[in-house]
């Protein structure tokens, strides 16, 4: 069965700490890894990645997949209290025919106190 | 302009009740998106829709039905509510090939 498990479920740091959390998968026909960050409401996109080792970054947030061991690290640097939320890994995958499906991880639940 | 809006935001009802859940998305995507949040935040896919046709229909019991009158909307309703069916319901979007998914702001449905 396809799946996708993120690692720490949940962490607690203190502001300006770095913090690195994992997403690993197991799917076949793989297409892409998407992160996510989710507050109050709706997740919103962070970063997609289809391909090994190239790094995407957007401020203190990194991203980068590694295809062949499977996995992809989520990395956010001088984190602030405004960075606290779920983190959802989610994995878009062929489900048969030229249907694609996205499967999430349970997410990782990031508190940053003051 | 909201991409994906779905309507009502929060819904409280009593067992037994049906009800339905609006989604309209003004992307110009072609694939719809119906996803189960559960209360340990866990989010599911439940439906599908690609230009009015369902494409996924993940293991959910038959009293949920998915109806899309155009591609840029795709509802959900929901017959005989049970207490388990409370979480919150996403709805989402993508253009067919872009793989990204945009997502509604959810709604809470409560089943008392």
């Amino acid at each position: 069965e396809d799946k996708v498990v993120q690692s720490p479920l949940s962490l607690v740091v203190h502001e300006g700490d770095t913090v690195t959390l994992n997403c690993s998968y197991e799917v076949t026909n793989f297409r892409s890894l998407l992160w996510y960050k989710q507050e109050k409401k709706a997740p919103t996109f962070l970063f997609m990645l289809t391909s090994s080792g190239i790094e995407k970054k957007s401020g203190r947030l990194s991203s980068i997949l590694d295809k062949k061991e499977l996995f992809s690290i989520l990395n956010i640097t001088a984190t602030q209290t405004g960075d606290s939320a779920i983190y959802l890994c989610a994995v878009e995958f062929r489900s048969g025919g030229s249907n694609y499906k996205l499967t999430f991880g349970k997410g990782t639940l990031l508190t940053v106190n003051p | 302009d909201t991409a994906v809006s779905q309507t009502p935001k929060y819904l409280v009802t009593q067992m037994g009740n049906d009800k339905s859940i609006k989604c309209e998305q003004n992307l110009g995507h072609d694939t719809m998106y119906w996803y189960k949040q559960d209360s340990k935040k866990f989010l599911k896919i439940m439906f599908s829709y690609n230009n009015k046709e369902l494409i996924i229909n993940e293991t959910v019991p038959n009293r949920f039905s998915p109806k899309s009158p155009d591609k840029a909307h795709l509802n959900l309703h929901i017959n005989s509510l049970e207490l388990g069916d409370s979480a919150v319901y996403f709805c989402a979007s993508s253009q067919d090939r872009s793989q990204l998914t945009f997502f509604g702001q959810g709604t809470r449905l409560t089943v008392v």
